[in-house]
């Protein structure tokens, strides 16, 4: 049974560009969220995804947008690539119905100069 | 105010010892109460959930919610080199499943043989 997977595992990238991260959810999960961890700093809440719809977001600007798919997978976008921008982005995937925690990925390390 | 406080640490404790790890959290609605553990590199793995006040045990693992103290605890018995993460609490007013999670800053454990 196939945890969450996200690509690609590393990144970099220089300011202003901009990035596509994926996240392909847990097998039989709907339910996909973004996290933005710094480093020695616990994971940030980015936003969430539902059927295919932002059903919940943090305390980040609008350059960083999302999409979910039929299939419930996700891509984490940002733009105008930042110095601060720089950090492990976290993919979590859970199943709506019920009351199971989410599960999270191995992360893509982004690295901006 | 961060609205959770975890000592970053670093614990250094010898093996076979008893670990306490510590959350405390300022606000109230907070109802689901989770423990995750992260190694080097990888993504945060879920080793505990709580809902309310009171004790979840799970072989060498005990978590403690008091919620009229706005503090939870994580115990490790008989801890081994193979525990040496970083540990970090996530807390959520709905559940964790769909509440977006607020993670401490994580602790850095380490068990020495």
């Amino acid at each position: 049974d196939a945890g969450v997977t996200q690509s690609p595992t590393h990144l970099i990238k220089t300011r202003g560009q901009q990035v596509t991260l994926r996240c392909s959810p847990k097998s039989g999960h709907d339910t996909v969220s973004w996290y933005q961890q710094a480093l020695g700093q616990g994971p940030q809440f980015i936003f969430q995804y539902y059927e295919e719809e932002e059903r919940q977001r943090g305390n980040f600007p609008d350059r960083f947008s999302g999409h979910q798919f039929p299939n419930y997978s996700s891509e984490l976008n940002v733009n105008a690539l930042l110095l601060g921008d720089s950090a492990l982005y976290l993919c979590a995937s859970s199943l709506r119905q019920g009351n199971q925690p989410q599960h999270f990925g191995d992360g893509t390390r982004l690295s901006i100069l | 105010q961060k609205e959770v406080e975890q000592d970053p640490g670093p614990l250094s404790v010898p093996e076979g010892a008893i670990v306490s790890l510590n959350c405390t959290y300022s606000n109230s609605a907070f109802q689901y109460f989770m423990w995750y553990r992260q190694y080097s590199r990888k993504g945060p793995e879920l080793l505990m959930y709580t809902y309310s006040s009171g004790n979840k045990e799970d072989g060498r693992f005990t978590a403690q919610v008091d919620k009229s103290s706005k503090y939870i605890s994580l115990f490790i018995r008989d801890s081994q080199p193979s525990d040496s993460a970083t540990y970090l609490c996530a807390m959520s007013a709905m559940g964790g499943n769909t509440g977006k999670l607020i993670f401490g800053q994580g602790t850095t454990l380490q068990v020495k043989p």
